[in-house]
């Protein structure tokens, strides 16, 4: 039982580029979610999916696409890197409103 | 707009010390709240639970409290040892249907020889 695994742990991009962030879970958790983590801003959430096929915009999705076509996996696309964007991405699942959240390991991305 | 507040923003202690963070929220509805213990360079992993009729909770080590009048939480940590250093985070839960969690900008834990 992996748990949340999140691909790849580190990443550099130049200014303009594209590039996916892939998160799988293995608990058949209907709740997914993708979050940034600023210095001094704690956890903010991107976008969100409640189930396969249903996806919405959390408090910063600006620049982020994601999409769920399965229950395992729910990637998160940037679309044009910007400095802005340089941050640490997590992945969490959980079971229902009330569950634990199991978190990836994060990603650690740079925008030069 | 839901808030979780946490005090103090880092905290130096000496191993084998104790040591109390906190929590104060203002989240409605509310449903439960969630101490995560987030180590250096690792995704955050929950600790305990406390929902709006528990008052104490323990985890070894770890203690909670809730105080649901005052909407304030305390999670204490006894005899600490170097491997309790690690940011904790307080996570606030909204009722049934809410997905959106409220998180803490975190304590940063310093325990030292």
């Amino acid at each position: 039982n992996a748990g949340v695994t999140q691909t790849p742990k580190f990443q550099v991009l130049k200014t303009g580029q594209s590039m996916t962030l892939q998160c799988a879970q293995d608990m058949n958790h209907e709740y997914m979610s993708w979050y940034r983590q600023d210095p001094g801003m704690g956890l903010r959430l991107i976008h969100y999916s409640v189930g396969a096929g249903i996806t919405d915009q959390g408090e910063v999705p600006n620049g982020y696409n994601v999409s769920r076509s399965t229950t395992e996996d729910f990637p998160l696309r940037l679309l044009s890197a910007a400095p802005s964007q340089t941050s640490v991405y997590f992945c969490a699942s959980r079971r229902g409103d009330r569950g634990q959240a199991f978190f990836g390991q994060g990603t650690r991305l740079t925008v030069v | 707009k839901n808030q979780v507040e946490q005090s103090p923003q880092s905290l130096i202690i000496l191993e084998g010390k104790n040591c109390t963070l906190q929590c104060n929220y203002t989240v409605s509805p509310f449903s439960n709240l969630r101490w995560y213990k987030q180590d250096t360079g690792r995704g955050p992993v929950s600790l305990t639970i406390m929902t709006f009729s528990e008052n104490t909770k323990s985890n070894g080590r770890y203690t909670a409290t809730l105080d649901a009048d005052t909407k304030q939480s305390s999670l204490h940590i006894t005899a600490s040892q170097l491997s309790d250093s690690a940011s904790y985070i307080c996570v606030s839960y909204s009722g049934a249907g809410s997905y959106q969690l409220t998180f803490g900008k975190g304590t940063k834990l310093s325990v030292i020889p």
